[in-house]
């Protein structure tokens, strides 16, 4: 079975410049979460999903971030305008139901100059 | 304070060796734990899940206590292929909190 596949792998931007991250859960998972990893701070949640419909955004660090779920197989996560200091590691992350193992996507690494 | 704490390492031990991480977690609604484990610039993997009474598998045990709210992971007989970091995950809800991650690095 396909996992959680994320595009594109790398991303290299100026700053300014706009970014869209995107994200396919595993096929009959309806909860998908984007997490952006740093050094300094770790994995932190941005946004969690709950069949399509943002749970909670508490997490995205600005009104530059947004994030949309327009059906149970696409996610986006964009940045506008991108700064150097949200360079990071973006996971997308999905689970079937509200608890158990949660299935990463191989994340999207972004280098904002 | 942070939700979740970690002794962020770097663990440097010989092959063979026995190694025990520790965590805290701050909420005490928290539901259920995991240990999950991340190589260099990949993407975490679930290593176990623990269990109130504790369980094991294979080389790996996972405790938790929940009065003193923590959560401790031990690895007997350290492979080469052990070393990555290990990051303790706290679940609140719809929640998944993860700590910052202890670096292990296994010597040969």
């Amino acid at each position: 079975d396909a996992g959680v596949i994320q595009s594109p792998r790398h991303e290299v931007t100026e700053m300014g410049q706009e970014v869209t991250l995107r994200c396919k859960p595993i096929s009959g998972h309806n909860s998908l979460f984007w997490y952006r990893q740093t050094m300094m701070r770790g994995l932190e949640l941005l946004i969690y999903f709950n069949n399509n419909v943002p749970i909670d955004d508490s997490g995205m660090p600005e009104d530059r971030f947004s994030a949309k779920m327009p059906n149970a197989s696409f996610s986006t996560l964009k940045i506008q305008p991108s700064e150097p200091r949200d360079s990071a590691v973006y996971f997308c992350a999905s689970i079937r139901g509200g608890t158990g193992e949660l299935f990463f996507g191989e994340g999207s690494r972004l280098t904002v100059l | 304070r942070k939700e979740v704490e970690q002794d962020p390492g770097p663990f440097n031990v010989p092959e063979g060796a026995t190694v025990a991480f520790n965590c805290t977690y701050s909420n005490s609604a928290s539901q259920s734990f995991f240990w999950y484990r991340q190589d260099c610039r990949k993407e975490p993997k679930l290593l176990m899940s623990v269990y109130s009474s504790g369980n094991e598998d294979g080389r790996f045990t996972a405790q938790l206590n929940r009065a003193s709210q923590y959560i401790s992971l031990l690895i007997r007989d350290s492979k080469l292929s052990d070393s990555a970091t290990y990051l303790c995950v706290v679940n609140v809800g719809y929640k998944y909190i993860f700590g910052t991650g202890t670096r292990l690095k296994v010597l040969a």
